[in-house]
C-alpha cells in the first residue's frame, strides 16, 4: 500500500523554525518528484515546492523563497521541508504528495505561528 | 505565473443531479490538468490527471475534458459522498497553480 505520513508540526512563535518531514512507503521513492503543499485554515490549496529524483532541482512559490528548503533523503524514503523565518501567513495543514500530477497525498501535519 | 479559475465558486444539487465544473487557464497548458476532490477534515484525493485519464480506483462517473486553456470536470450523477470542494491544478510549469476551489453542497 502507498503510504505518505508527515510529521514536525507544531506551534511556534513568529520567526522561528520548524522541520516537516514525510516518510514515504509502498513505492519506488526514487522514481517520482514529491511536493509540498499547504492549506491555510478555511481557504484552498496553495503549492509550496517540489524536489526532483535526485534533488538536484527544487522549486518554490514566491512567498516562500529563501526561508523554506525542500530535500530529500532517497535512501530512507524521505522528504523534507525546513521552514524558517516563520512568519503568521504560513500558519496552514502542510501535505506532501507525490510526483508530477500529485496522485497521492499524505494526511497533513498542521503548523501553527503565533506568539 | 499561471493563474486558474474555476467557476462557479460553489453550486447546490441534488443527489443524482449531473454536475460541470470548469476550470481555465491564463495561458495554454496543454493537458497538464489535475482535478481533486476534497471532503471535510480529509486530504485532498486525486481524480483526474492529463485532463482527462481517470486516477487508479477512482469511480467512472468522474470524467475530465479539455485542452488549452479550458477544462471541465463532470460528475454524472451526484451521490451523497460527492459532496466536497474540487480542484483543478496545472503542472505545466512552475509555480504549480491550483484553482480557488468550487464547493460541491446538497439543495
Amino acid at each position: 500500500e502507498v503510504q505518505l505520513v508527515e510529521s514536525g508540526g507544531g506551534l511556534v512563535q513568529p520567526g522561528g523554525s520548524l522541520r516537516l518531514s514525510c516518510e514515504v512507503s509502498g513505492f519506488t521513492f526514487t522514481s517520482y518528484w514529491m511536493n509540498w503543499v499547504r492549506q491555510a485554515p478555511g481557504k484552498g490549496l496553495e503549492w509550496v515546492a517540489n524536489i526532483n529524483l535526485d534533488g538536484g532541482e527544487k522549486y518554490y512559490v514566491d512567498s516562500v523563497k529563501g526561508r523554506f528548503t525542500i530535500s530529500r533523503d532517497n535512501a530512507k524514503n524521505s522528504l523534507f521541508l525546513q521552514m524558517n523565518s516563520l512568519r503568521v501567513e504560513d500558519t496552514a495543514v502542510y501535505y506532501c504528495a507525490r510526483g508530477y500530477d500529485l496522485d497521492v497525498w499524505g494526511q497533513g501535519t498542521t503548523v501553527t505561528v503565533s506568539s | 505565473d499561471i493563474q486558474m479559475t474555476q467557476s462557479p465558486s460553489s453550486l447546490s444539487a441534488s443527489v443524482g443531479d449531473r454536475v460541470t465544473i470548469t476550470c481555465r487557464a491564463s495561458q495554454d497548458i496543454y493537458n497538464y490538468l489535475a482535478w481533486f476532490q476534497q471532503r471535510p477534515g480529509e486530504a485532498p484525493k486525486s481524480l483526474i490527471y492529463a485532463a482527462s485519464s481517470l486516477q487508479r480506483g477512482v469511480s467512472s462517473k468522474f470524467s475530465g475534458s479539455g485542452s488549452g486553456t479550458d477544462f471541465t470536470l463532470t460528475i454524472s450523477s451526484l451521490q451523497p459522498e460527492d459532496f466536497a470542494t474540487y480542484y483543478c491544478q496545472q503542472y505545466y510549469n512552475h509555480p504549480r497553480t491550483f484553482g480557488q476551489g468550487t464547493k460541491v453542497e446538497i439543495k
